[in-house]
């Protein structure tokens, strides 16, 4: 079955540290996959989209990810967070069946203290 | 310009009544979602169209009755409201295929009491 699965459900950093946030994905065949941030009280946002090509891609507010296929994964991560960075994170993929329907992982919450 | 909106943004209503939420997306999109965000923010998708036909139906109660009168709506109809059908709901437009994104409205947080 198609899932994705998000390791990390609740992290506290200071800011200035850096961040990981772990996804792995279960599907078969060709995937996008997508991290979405959703701050407190808004709407979800897109911040980076993996489709094809170049495995490091590059978001928005100094965000990246890297998809590893061999491992199922693609991390999300910055250097070095700011207490605007806090809120949650989702991981998300999309089949190759064009229904559009993405799945999303549990969601991790992202405090960072000032 | 909000790309995509809904409304109401909140709402408050008893067990048994009936309500809908509106979603109206200006991005050209043919492809429109409802997204269920349950307590524990876990979300999940209910249906998608495109261009106005039903693709997907997430084994949601059918109590629940999305409505497309065009390619920039997709309502969202509940009779007998549940206390259990207390989530947030996410309206989403998408292009139709692979290599696309979603955008997502703000939500509209549903309280039954």
């Amino acid at each position: 079955a198609q899932s994705v699965s998000q390791h990390n459900h609740h992290v506290i950093l200071s800011e200035a540290a850096s961040l990981e946030l772990g996804c792995n994905y279960s599907y078969g065949g060709t995937v996008n996959l997508f991290w979405y941030v959703q701050y407190p009280g808004q709407h979800l946002q897109l911040l980076l989209k993996y489709f094809s090509g170049d495995p490091l891609v590059k978001g928005i507010k100094g965000f990246e990810a890297e998809f590893i296929k061999s491992k199922f994964s693609f991390n999300l991560r910055k250097p070095s967070v700011q207490w605007s960075d806090t809120a949650e994170y989702f991981c998300a993929a999309r089949g190759s069946s064009n229904t559009g329907k993405l799945i999303f992982g549990q969601g991790t919450t992202l405090q960072v203290k000032p | 310009d909000t790309a995509v909106s809904q409304t109401p943004k909140y709402l408050v209503t008893q067990m048994g009544n009936d309500k809908s939420i509106k979603c109206e997306q200006n991005l050209g999109h043919d492809t429109m979602y409802w997204y269920k965000q349950d307590s524990k923010k876990f979300l999940k998708i209910m249906f998608s169209y495109n261009n106005k036909e039903l693709i997907i139906n997430e084994t949601v109660p059918n109590r629940f009755s999305p409505k497309s009168p065009d390619k920039a709506h997709l309502n969202l109809h509940i009779n007998s409201l549940e206390l259990g059908d207390s989530a947030v709901y996410f309206c989403a437009s998408s292009r139709w295929g692979q290599n696309t994104e979603a955008f997502f409205g703000q939500g509209t947080r549903l309280t039954v009491v």
